[in-house]
């Protein structure tokens, strides 16, 4: 039940837009985004919950559709550094007495900001 | 500062070696995770744990081994069982009673068989 993303790979120039879609088969509790630069450890972007609003900071945001089980990165005005591979981490159902359960990843989208 | 420390960065096994990568956590987590990574993959979970002494099994637990006899600690040990271990294994914890906090990584051990 991994989720899958799309699109696989998106080259960019500076100061232009993307989206990066993670879509699943499973009811969902929560959507993580992670940013990953080659050979380093995945970074931390955001969560959304089911039930939340639409979260971000600066110019990369994120929407949840509970409905849909999909949710989307938006990266708006983006800069050199934002390349690298973008996951999406889904959570199920939480654990028995409310604590939060593992992530399954999709398998990445990764994306390369040229000058 | 607090953080996941993974040692080695690098490691090399020869064929029907056991291994075992380290991960130590210094954010008091509760949980910790053992994650996969080939090249151009996603992430695929191997094991995972909630609280000492005891673990689950991910979706790749075959030929691996892991333990916690401390909170800080959740070593992975890839035994001779596992056919083909050349990949990038990545450790990661969380605060399982911060529902809104992500998951902190450590920088990853590169296992290589030769």
């Amino acid at each position: 039940q991994q989720p899958v993303q799309s699109p696989q790979a998106v080259i960019l120039r500076e100061g232009e837009d993307a989206v990066i879609n993670c879509s699943s088969s499973k009811a969902l509790y929560s959507v993580h985004w992670y940013r990953q630069k080659h050979g380093e450890a995945p970074v931390f972007l955001m969560i959304l919950l089911k039930g939340g609003e639409q979260k971000g900071h600066e110019k990369i945001s994120a929407s949840f559709n509970e409905k849909k089980q999909q949710s989307s990165l938006y990266l708006t005005a983006s800069q050199l550094s934002y390349s690298g591979t973008y996951f999406c981490g889904t959570q199920g159902a939480l654990f028995v007495s409310g604590n939060t359960g593992k992530l399954i990843f999709g398998q990445g989208t990764t994306l390369q900001v040229k000058p | 500062d607090g953080g996941i420390t993974q040692s080695p960065k690098y490691l090399f096994r020869k064929e029907g070696q056991n291994v075992t990568l380290s991960c130590e956590q210094n954010l008091n987590h509760d949980a910790m995770y053992w994650y996969r990574q080939d090249p151009g993959q996603g992430l695929r979970l191997i094991y995972y744990s909630q609280i000492v002494n005891d673990f689950q099994k991910g979706d790749i637990a075959e030929g691996y081994s892991v333990s916690r006899e401390k909170k800080e600690s959740f070593p992975l040990t890839v035994t001779s069982a596992q056919k083909n271990p050349t990949a990038f294994y990545l450790c990661a914890s969380s605060a399982i009673d911060r529902v809104d906090y992500g998951y902190t990584f450590g920088s990853g051990t590169r296992l290589t068989v030769v």
